[in-house]
């Protein structure tokens, strides 16, 4: 069965330091891999997912995410945070070659000024 | 609708009572997904319909845990004699799953609480 495992509840950065938020997964097939964004008393919504034809994927917000296969790996980054990019993060793949989403259990980041 | 609709918005129930959520998915998405969404434990996968075919129920956690999908659009999922630790926010998402690694867009959740 796949999974993903990300690491660090919670992460605090600084405005304009670097974000990083780390996504593991697990898959027997190539996987399909997603990252939702949760902002306070709202829904999720999907930020960037990996399609296979790019490792290095582009999201909305100034986000991107980078498949490493030999890693197994999905990790988010942003080179500059923003007060607003404070949310919970979701990191998900979906499962057998289906459109079943599993989700990892979320990392809450904070951005202090 | 524009967007995945759920209702109600919250829930507040006695422990032991039957609860109804629904789910208003958006107009031509095949599949439903119902997550549960509790502190610290992340999104967890409870059920997920596609198309005609059978669900997926390999996530609902007990079997006082049911969910039905009518005609392929609304969908509704029933707790039986609610428990302390269903409290929680539901979700409910849709995706066109045309092909795979489509979007799924997500409610806005319902709220419950079991007391």
């Amino acid at each position: 069965a796949q999974s993903v495992t990300q690491l660090g509840s919670h992460v605090s950065v600084s405005e304009g330091a670097l974000v990083l938020l780390r996504c593991n997964y697990s898959s027997s097939v190539p996987p399909y891999l997603f990252w939702y964004v949760q902002y306070p008393n709202q829904g999720l919504q999907l930020l960037l997912k990996y399609t296979s034809a790019a490792t290095l994927v582009k999201g909305i917000n100034g986000f991107e995410a980078e498949f490493k296969k030999s890693e197994t790996s999905f990790h988010l980054t942003k080179p500059s945070a923003h007060m607003s990019d404070a949310a919970e993060y979701f990191c998900a793949v979906s499962a057998d070659n289906t459109d079943k989403l599993i989700f990892g259990t979320g990392t809450r980041l904070q951005v202090f000024p | 609708g524009a967007g995945v609709s759920q209702s109600p918005s919250n829930k507040v129930t006695e422990k032991g009572k039957d609860v109804e959520l629904r789910c208003d998915p958006i107009s031509g998405h095949t599949a439903l997904y119902w997550y549960r969404q509790s502190l610290g434990q992340g999104l967890e996968f409870l059920i997920y319909f596609q198309g005609n075919s059978a669900p997926d129920k390999s996530g609902l956690p007990s079997d006082r845990f049911s969910a039905e999908r009518t005609g392929g659009s609304v969908s509704t999922l029933t707790i039986q004699r609610t428990q302390q630790e269903d409290s929680a926010v539901y979700l409910c998402a849709s995706s066109l799953a045309a092909v795979l690694n489509t979007e799924a867009f997500f409610g806005q959740g319902t709220r419950l609480t079991v007391v």
